[in-house]
């Protein structure tokens, strides 16, 4: 089973509008962590938002927001306002408190902000 | 995450030489991990190391694969006798420090390895 599962491969949004990227993850842990990263046609990965599995408040930064939803695995990430530069691929990914430390990536969502 | 330095950017290589690629983590930072992303794909772990010690490296295959994290200098992804199939983006990324959750982990710009 993935572990990370991004079931939006493209998306298309206007300008402006909300765009919320979906991510579901599969863990046993009781601790863990989450990550949202931006990949733009450049290539660099760009840390967007962390949430952890004992943080009570949804985590913020800027326009970015993360949606997490602990009984259904769930979490979302949320840019309000959308700009043209947020078009990128974006990665959600998961840092378990058990095993190994890398980050489990997900096979990410290309996002295209339209005028 | 500019702070972590990935050199060269772009490497291209003929089929059986070796790749190097080289990671130079954010300064404070002594935990290093090393992703390979295939095309159209997400990241994959390969390694994590501190210095001096491979904490793990269940992501490495098992052969041609080396990486290390001296006392002094960067850490080194080695890759021998290369083929095709490693062509890919190589990304290293260091955090300050490793178990636990909420340690957050930042990303070099990425070696892309050509092997033609």
């Amino acid at each position: 089973a993935q572990k990370i599962t991004q079931t939006q491969p493209g998306m298309f949004v206007q300008e402006k509008e909300a765009v919320t990227l979906d991510c579901t993850y599969d863990t046993s842990d009781q601790s863990y962590g989450l990550f949202w990263y931006k990949q733009p046609s450049s290539g660099e990965m760009i840390f967007l938002i962390y949430q952890g599995s004992y943080d009570e408040q949804n985590a913020t930064e800027g326009r970015y927001s993360l949606n997490f939803q602990k009984a259904r695995k769930s979490a979302n990430l949320v840019i309000s306002a959308s700009q043209l530069g947020d078009s990128a691929m974006y990665f959600c990914a998961m840092r378990e408190g058990s095993g190994a430390d890398g980050l489990t990536f997900g096979k990410g969502t290309h996002l295209i902000i339209q005028p | 995450n500019a702070g972590v330095m990935q050199n060269p950017r772009h490497l291209v290589r003929r089929r059986g030489q070796e790749a190097r690629l080289r990671c130079s983590p954010m300064k404070g930072h002594s935990h290093v991990y090393w992703y390979r992303q295939l095309p159209e794909e997400g990241l994959k772990f390969m390694v994590y190391l501190q210095k001096e010690n491979i904490i793990d490296e269940s992501g490495m295959p098992k052969e041609r694969f080396s990486a290390e994290f001296p006392k002094e200098g960067p850490s080194i992804l080695r890759i021998q006798q290369v083929v095709r199939g490693d062509s890919a983006a190589y990304f290293c990324a260091s955090s300050p420090r490793g178990a636990s959750s909420g340690n957050t982990i930042y990303f070099g710009e990425g070696s892309w390895l050509t092997v033609v």
